[in-house]
């Protein structure tokens, strides 16, 4: 089946740093990829939609200058946060959308800025 | 816009049957889903519904009625792993992504 495979699962790393997150395709190719936030006890929130050769849409309220998005290939898009700050410190999950509509996930990337 | 309301938490006993309810108003509706997410873990697809009706999958079924905006998952001889967060998504027509509900955060107990 569709998988969706992310990269790194756990990254701690100190205030004033960026940080990237890879978020692959690995059975289809997706033209479109999705960035979600989720804070303890809370629901996935979106943050930017990913476009293959284009820009990537943020959500209201995210700064596009902080986190960085590449979308290269029709397998690969990456996140960076830059100049992390304790309060990026979250769980971040990508995901990509087959034709049919269905969401398939990334496991998670869980960053904790110090 | 949208809207997706669900229960913030609850619990049941193992072994029973527990229905987790979500509502949603959105100005097009495409389709809902229902998920489920373990503490740290990435969210995994239980259901897809675009038409009215029952979709029953093993223990997990998952219930449409459009008229209503109202959608409903059923999880019958609850084991202790259904321990976990239930979001429902709806598919908003012309819009190229989900939109998830706050999740219900299910407790089973012995």
């Amino acid at each position: 089946g569709a998988v969706v495979s992310q990269h790194p699962s756990w990254v701690i790393c100190k205030s004033g740093t960026s940080v990237k997150i890879e978020c692959r395709s690995l059975d289809f190719q997706a033209t479109t990829m999705f960035w979600y936030r989720q804070f303890p006890k809370q629901s996935l929130m979106l943050m930017a939609t990913s476009n293959e050769g284009s820009k990537a849409t943020y959500e209201q309220g995210v700064e596009k200058d902080k986190f960085l998005i590449n979308h290269a290939s029709l397998t690969l898009s990456t996140l960076t946060v830059t100049s992390a700050h304790p309060e990026d410190s979250s769980f971040y999950i990508c995901s990509a959308r087959l034709g049919t509509g269905e969401l398939f996930f990334g496991e998670g990337s869980r960053l904790t800025v110090l | 816009g949208q809207n997706i309301d669900q229960p913030t938490e609850m619990t049941a006993t193992e072994g029973a049957i527990v229905q987790i309810n979500c509502t949603y108003q959105t100005s097009g509706f495409n389709g809902l889903f229902w998920y489920q997410q373990h503490a740290g873990e990435a969210p995994t697809f239980l259901s897809y519904n675009v038409l009215d009706g029952l979709e029953e999958k093993g223990r997990f079924s998952s219930f449409l009625s459009r008229s209503k905006g109202y959608s409903y998952l059923l999880l019958k001889e609850l084991q202790m792993k259904d321990s976990a967060s239930y979001l429902c998504a709806v598919y908003q027509t012309g819009a190229n992504n989900l939109f998830f509900g706050t999740g219900t955060r299910l407790t089973v107990i012995p």
